[in-house]
This record gives structure tokens, C-alpha cells and sequence, in this order.
């Protein structure tokens, strides 16, 4: 079936560190790839999203790329702020009828000042 | 426009008790999920909804929970009898038909089984 797999954290980094999360998924189908993000005490938020192959989705100063040959969605942001510690979700949209989300397991972002 | 609705906001129950959760989605909005988040995982489908019709309901432990919408609209998703295991976050999402506009999720209903 479908699946996502993403780095496990917690990633601890200083603020204006370079930022990356690997997020990897199932080849099946054509999918939409997002990235969701959870701050501490809130619901699921969309950070971003591609739809198809080569497609860069960005928000917020951050950035991943649809990456087809290497199933690959990877999360970056160039120079991370306090207030980007989250935890952050992969996932992928279905390609049947029921097009439901599959998440990633999280990564735990910690930015110390 | 409004987003997603969902209540109670919090929930503590014993176990072997009885649980409603509600979710109204966003005007329009065909495509209704639940999804359960185990602390520290991700999301997992339980069921989903197009309009008042199961899409998919081959994650949901069907012997303790049921889920209906009735209308095509607001839905009920109940446990009985919780299991401590059922402690987790339950969040509700919609989608226009298919998802391709995107999924908008509630704040979900966070449940301690004790």
C-alpha cells in the first residue's frame, strides 16, 4: 500500500541553522505530496504542497521539490527561526477514488535561540 | 471561510466507557476523514466519507468504533467501550470532491482513557 517514510527527530538546530527533513514515499500511482505542520498545542496546519513531478511547493520560507526519480519530497528553509519548532508531517495523497492522506511518522524540530 | 468544527476539545473518560466525538466540516466539502494520532505518530485513516457514503473504512476497529454522517454533512465517530490504548488525538478533515483543492483538518478531540 501506500506509504511515506521521513526522518526520525528530535532535530535540535540554532536559529538561522539550515534546515532539512527527508521525507520519502511510495512509488505508486502519481500522488500529491504535502507538507504539514503541528505547533505545539495546535491541529495540523498545511505548510505546502506539489502536486506533480518537479513541482516545488514553498510557504513561509520553506521549500521542498517533487522529486519523481527519487520518490522524494525533501523539506528545507535556509535560516530556521525559534518559532519554527514544530513537528513537522510528510505525507501523500491516494490516486484511487478515495485520494485519502498517508502520513509520515513526524519530525520533532527544536530551534534553540 | 469557516474551517473545520470539531467537539469537545478535550475528553477524559475510564475505560470500558462510552465516547462521541463531532465534526462539522467546511461548507461544501464532500470528503470527510477521521484520522487517529497516536502521541508521538502520525496521522492514521480511520474512516472516510464522500458525502454520506464509507470510501474507506478498512482501518477502523469496527468490533468498538462506528462512525456515521448521516446528512452528507456533520459526522459522528464513537467508541464503546474505550481501551486505553484509545487515548490519542482524533481529528476530522475535509476536502472538496477528490482532495486535489487540498484537506483542511479541526483541531481535533483530544482523548485520555484512564
Amino acid at each position: 500500500g501506500n506509504s511515506v517514510t521521513q526522518m526520525e527527530g528530535p532535530v535540535t538546530l540554532s536559529e538561522e541553522a539550515f534546515l532539512t527533513i527527508n521525507c520519502t514515499y511510495t512509488a505508486t500511482g502519481y500522488p500529491s505530496l504535502f507538507w504539514y505542520v503541528q505547533y505545539p498545542g495546535e491541529g495540523l496546519q498545511l505548510l505546502l504542497k506539489a502536486t506533480k513531478a518537479d513541482d516545488k511547493g514553498s510557504n513561509k520560507g520553506f521549500e521542498a521539490t517533487y522529486r519523481k526519480e527519487t520518490t522524494s519530497f525533501h523539506l528545507e528553509k535556509g535560516s530556521v527561526q525559534v518559532s519554527d519548532s514544530a513537528v513537522y508531517f510528510c505525507a501523500r495523497s491516494g490516486t484511487a477514488a478515495g485520494n485519502k492522506l498517508t502520513f509520515g511518522g513526524g519530525t520533532r524540530v527544536l530551534v534553540k535561540p | 471561510e469557516a474551517g473545520v468544527a470539531q467537539s469537545p476539545r478535550y475528553k477524559i473518560i475510564e475505560k470500558r466507557q462510552s465516547v462521541a466525538f463531532w465534526c462539522n466540516p467546511i461548507s461544501g466539502h464532500a470528503t470527510l476523514y477521521w484520522y487517529q494520532q497516536i502521541l508521538g505518530q502520525g496521522p492514521k485513516l480511520l474512516i472516510q466519507f464522500q458525502n454520506n457514503g464509507v470510501v474507506d473504512d478498512s482501518q477502523l476497529p469496527k468490533d468498538r468504533f462506528s462512525a456515521e454522517r448521516l446528512k452528507g454533512v456533520d459526522s459522528t465517530l464513537k467508541i464503546q467501550p474505550a481501551k486505553l490504548e484509545d487515548s490519542a488525538v482524533y481529528l476530522c478533515a475535509s476536502a472538496r470532491e477528490g482532495g486535489s483543492y487540498g484537506y483542511t483538518f479541526g483541531s481535533g478531540t483530544r482523548l485520555t482513557v484512564v
